[in-house]
């Protein structure tokens, strides 16, 4: 199993741009995450997912979409990117179901973001 | 709403020396605890997790955690530590299971920086 993958890995945008950060799961996961890293603030939820189909604002959506097409993928968007906006993604799943591991969140690797 | 304090965002300490990460948090509802470990450059990885039962949880790596309702906190500890243990600390709160999304609250990151 690759586990939790996310593409690209590193990105430079100009403000404006637009762009859409994909994670993959291999897991057959239901819940799926998209999280911001910045510096002495931690980790922020920005969307997340319960299941194919469904999408749900954390606590920093705003200039954000996402979309959850298919169980495997969970995607975010940008529409027209902000220097706010520079950050490292952390896309995250959890199978959500009884069994060892279901309440613990898997993380991919990470998108290095830079908007100019 | 939940919240997570980590109180000290860098933990200087020597080589096979023991450490303590400290984690607070607040809560009105039942919640799991969790302690992520964030190597450079890479996503993070679950060190343990108290969800119910034994109030002292292990971890990989040697490391333990200890769960104190009446003082809300879940300190993060290690008898000795390791220079390979430098790294990011992350303490979370999940809501579950009054809660069914899995989100995770995350304090502010402790560095622990290992000398030799």
């Amino acid at each position: 199993n690759a586990g939790v993958t996310q593409t690209p890995k590193f990105r430079v945008l100009k403000t404006g741009q637009s762009m859409t950060l994909l994670c993959a799961q291999d897991m057959n996961h239901e819940y799926m995450y998209w999280y911001r890293q910045d510096p002495g603030m931690g980790l922020r939820l920005i969307h997340y997912s319960v299941g194919e189909g469904t999408t749900a604002k954390g606590e920093v959506p705003d200039g954000y979409n996402v979309s959850r097409l298919k169980k495997q993928n969970f995607l975010l968007g940008l529409e027209s990117a902000a220097p706010s906006q520079t950050s490292v993604y952390f896309c995250a799943s959890n199978p959500r179901q009884p069994g060892t591991g279901w309440d613990t969140q898997y993380f991919g690797p990470g998108t290095r973001l830079t908007v100019l | 709403a939940q919240s997570v304090t980590q109180l000290d965002s860098q933990v200087p300490v020597f080589e096979e020396a023991p450490v303590e990460l400290r984690c607070n948090y607040s809560s009105s509802v039942s919640v799991y605890l969790f302690w992520y470990v964030q190597y450079p450059n890479q996503g993070l990885q679950l060190l343990l997790k108290y969800l119910s039962g034994s109030t002292l949880v292990k971890g990989i790596n040697g490391f333990e955690a200890e769960f104190n309702k009446s003082q809300t906190s879940f300190h993060l500890r290690k008898p000795s530590v390791h220079i390979s243990d430098t790294a990011e600390y992350f303490c979370a709160v999940s809501d579950y299971p009054s809660s069914n999304t899995g989100k995770l609250i995350f304090g502010q990151g402790t560095t622990l920086q290992v000398k030799p």
